[in-house]
């Protein structure tokens, strides 16, 4: 199993484009999250998803979309990139409520 | 909505010494509490958890502790060593059925050999 897997590794944005972070798994699990760190900040949700098709947002939604189309993927999506998200992103999946969170290895993303 | 405290931001102690970190969350509806490390670089890894019906839970060197009515728990390490250099996350689920982890702000352990 690769287990969490996020894409790219690095990036760099202009303000104002767009742009993907994927993320997928194959631990067939149902629940899979966005987190964002910031420094002093801890890991800030983003979005989540239950399952396939279900979405919902977290606590720094704005700027951000997400989608569920299948059970291993969980993308996100950045709309218009502002310096303020300039961060790291992970995502994480888990099988159930109350079980360990995997996380992928991060993306750092800088936008200038 | 949840809200997780957790104290100190930094901590140093001598290599064989003992390490405590403590978290306070807002709901008292949360009922599950885990911990996670992460090193320089890479991802959080899980290498604790406790669920609300139990007050402490050990494994090795590491041990959490759960105070549901004072709504605070904390992180015991003992016999630190310098591989224990990391940031510690504590977290909190506040609501049954739903993803909302919300995580505390973290604090870096250095362990000083």
């Amino acid at each position: 199993n690769a287990g969490v897997t996020q894409t790219p590794k690095f990036q760099v944005l202009k303000t104002g484009q767009s742009m993907t972070l994927q993320c997928a798994q194959d631990m067939n699990h149902e629940y899979m999250s966005w987190y964002r760190q910031d420094p002093g900040m801890g890991l800030r949700l983003i979005h989540y998803s239950v399952g396939a098709g279900i979405t919902d947002q977290g606590e720094v939604p704005n700027g951000y979309n997400v989608s569920r189309s299948t059970t291993e993927d969980f993308p996100l999506r950045l709309l218009s990139a502002a310096p303020s998200q300039t961060s790291v992103y992970f995502c994480a999946s888990r099988r159930q409520e109350n079980t360990e969170a995997f996380f992928g290895q991060g993306t750092r993303l800088t936008v200038v | 909505g949840e809200n997780v405290e957790q104290h100190p931001s930094t901590l140093s102690v001598q290599e064989g010494d003992s390490a405590v970190i403590k978290c306070t969350y807002s709901d008292s509806a949360s009922n599950y509490f885990p911990w996670y490390k992460q090193e320089l670089g890479k991802r959080p890894q899980l290498i604790i958890d406790i669920r609300s019906n139990v007050g402490e839970k050990k494994d090795q060197r590491i041990a959490v502790t759960l105070n549901k009515t004072a709504k605070h728990f904390s992180l015991h390490i003992t016999e630190t060593q310098p591989e224990d250099s990391a940031v510690y996350f504590c977290a909190a689920r506040a609501n049954f059925g739903n993803e909302k982890l919300t995580f505390g702000t973290g604090t870096r352990l250095t362990i000083i050999p």
